[in-house]
């Protein structure tokens, strides 16, 4: 147990769907963020929350829309996504996003695929 | 953009070889963090290392940050088969707002043959 979950685990979603994805930290931490791990590429950082305020957003289209209404949860919204946002979402938690160390607890991920 | 490189990108031996995986940057990190992924699962954090040149052990696993905290490695002795999954080194970054950032390696696949 990770103390990080998400929801739901798989996703087949329509170019033309709306759906979210949610995340859950039970740690107590202050910061979240989303991630995207695509094959064969580095895991890239697409948004940070820290104390429910998003302080980074690393170039996203605007079809990621994400959503922190507290501490202990957040949320991407997606809408008219293409076939190359087919990844794994991953959704991870630390304790502040300032600390020495920066560690970051992930959830087990959603899986998305784009038809 | 810091890249982290990590080295072999893919690694298949079997059970009680040794092995070492590497992470390499021109960059350098206030602190490096090592992560094992399993298939349909998140990252999970392995160790954090700050100082350089500093030794860290966890169990069969050893993990090094260089002198001048720019790279890392981590050996592995007598490898299992429950030591296979993706590996991933990431280089953490203190930048001018005074916040943090994580630069993560494309990873070390190992799959350990019993």
């Amino acid at each position: 147990e990770t103390g990080v979950t998400q929801t739901p685990r798989h996703l087949v979603m329509g170019m033309t769907n709306k759906k979210s994805l949610k995340c859950e930290q039970h740690l107590g931490h202050n910061a979240m963020y989303w991630y995207k791990q695509s094959a064969k590429k580095p895991l890239e950082l697409m948004f940070v929350y820290s104390l429910e305020e998003r302080v980074e957003n690393n170039s996203v289209p605007s079809r990621f829309s994400p959503e922190c209404p507290n501490s202990s949860h957040l949320f991407l919204h997606l809408h008219t996504l293409q076939p190359e946002d087919s990844a794994l979402y991953l959704c991870a938690s630390s304790q502040g996003a300032t600390g020495p160390n920066y560690e970051q607890y992930f959830g087990p991920g959603t899986r998305l695929t784009v038809t | 953009t810091q890249l982290l490189e990590q080295s072999p990108q893919f690694l298949s031996i079997q059970e009680g070889e040794n092995l070492t995986v590497y992470c390499n940057s021109s960059s350098v990190f206030s602190s490096l963090q090592w992560y094992r992924q399993e298939p349909g699962e998140g990252p999970v954090l392995l160790v954090t290392v700050v100082t350089g040149g500093e030794v860290k052990k966890l169990k069969r696993l050893t993990f090094q940050f260089g002198d001048a905290r720019k790279d890392s490695s981590l050996h592995i002795t007598a490898a299992q088969p429950g030591d296979t999954g993706l590996y991933l080194c990431a280089g953490a970054i203190l930048r001018l707002t005074g916040r943090r950032a994580l630069t993560f390696g494309s990873g070390t696949r190992l799959q350990v043959q019993p």
